[in-house]
């Protein structure tokens, strides 16, 4: 079944540790997209690419980094410089409707 | 930064009844909209997109848009307890960058 695939499920960061989240998608499409969503708030958009080797900074980039080094993997590093990056990662691609289909997201929590 | 506003609820309705959840959105130059079903704990899932003005119908589901008044509303006829769930609006930004504001959602209780 084609889909997007999310790893891990829950994820624990340390104080001053970089994470990496997964994502891989087998949908062959084009734009990807990283977003992160806080209980009560609506999905915030981190990063985004729309082509193979390049990605965009979208509204809440800072402590973040991503690659986009093939077309199917999109992966998220959370740095040590965001300070608040307890949430719920969701990483979607663009369909040709112009929608998202979305991975089953991944828990982020600071220990 | 343009703005898409709901209802946080959350809107309590029994079992059979019509559900009828609202949005609206400030940049007048939005083209596309989009109604997304989120369970309690999982992502985002499509339920209806809608890119002109009137009314589009798929199973129990309605969407309907009025560019002029900048609102988009989903219609969930027949309400099942299955149904209970936030219900997040998008809209496509213009520009042409496929890239959605999404609301916080409207959480919604379909009780027995």
């Amino acid at each position: 079944d084609g889909g997007i695939t999310q790893s891990p499920k829950y994820l624990f960061r340390k104080e001053g540790q970089n994470v990496t989240l997964s994502c891989e998608q087998n949908l062959n499409h084009d734009a990807m997209y990283w977003y992160r969503q806080d209980p009560g708030q609506g999905l915030r958009l981190i990063y985004y690419s729309q082509i193979v080797n390049d990605f965009q900074k979208g509204d809440i980039a800072e402590g973040y980094s991503v690659s986009r080094e093939k077309k199917e993997s999109f992966p998220l590093t959370v740095t040590s410089a965001q300070k608040n990056p307890t949430a719920f990662y969701l990483c979607a691609s663009l369909t040709g409707f112009g929608s998202y289909t979305f991975g089953s997201g991944t828990r982020l929590t600071v220990v | 930064q343009k703005e898409v506003e709901q209802n946080s609820g959350p809107l309590s309705v029994p079992e059979g009844a019509i559900a009828s959840l609202n949005c609206t959105y400030s940049d007048r130059g939005s083209q596309s909209f989009f109604w997304y079903r989120q369970y309690s704990g999982k992502s985002p899932e499509l339920i209806m997109f809608i890119y002109s003005n009137g009314d589009k119908e798929d199973g129990r589901f309605t969407a309907q848009l009025n560019k002029a008044s900048q609102y988009v509303s989903l219609l969930i006829r027949d309400s099942q307890p299955s149904d209970s769930a936030t219900y997040l609006c998008a809209v496509n930004r213009p520009g042409g960058s496929y890239i959605p504001t999404f609301g916080r959602g409207t959480s919604l209780i379909v009780h027995p």
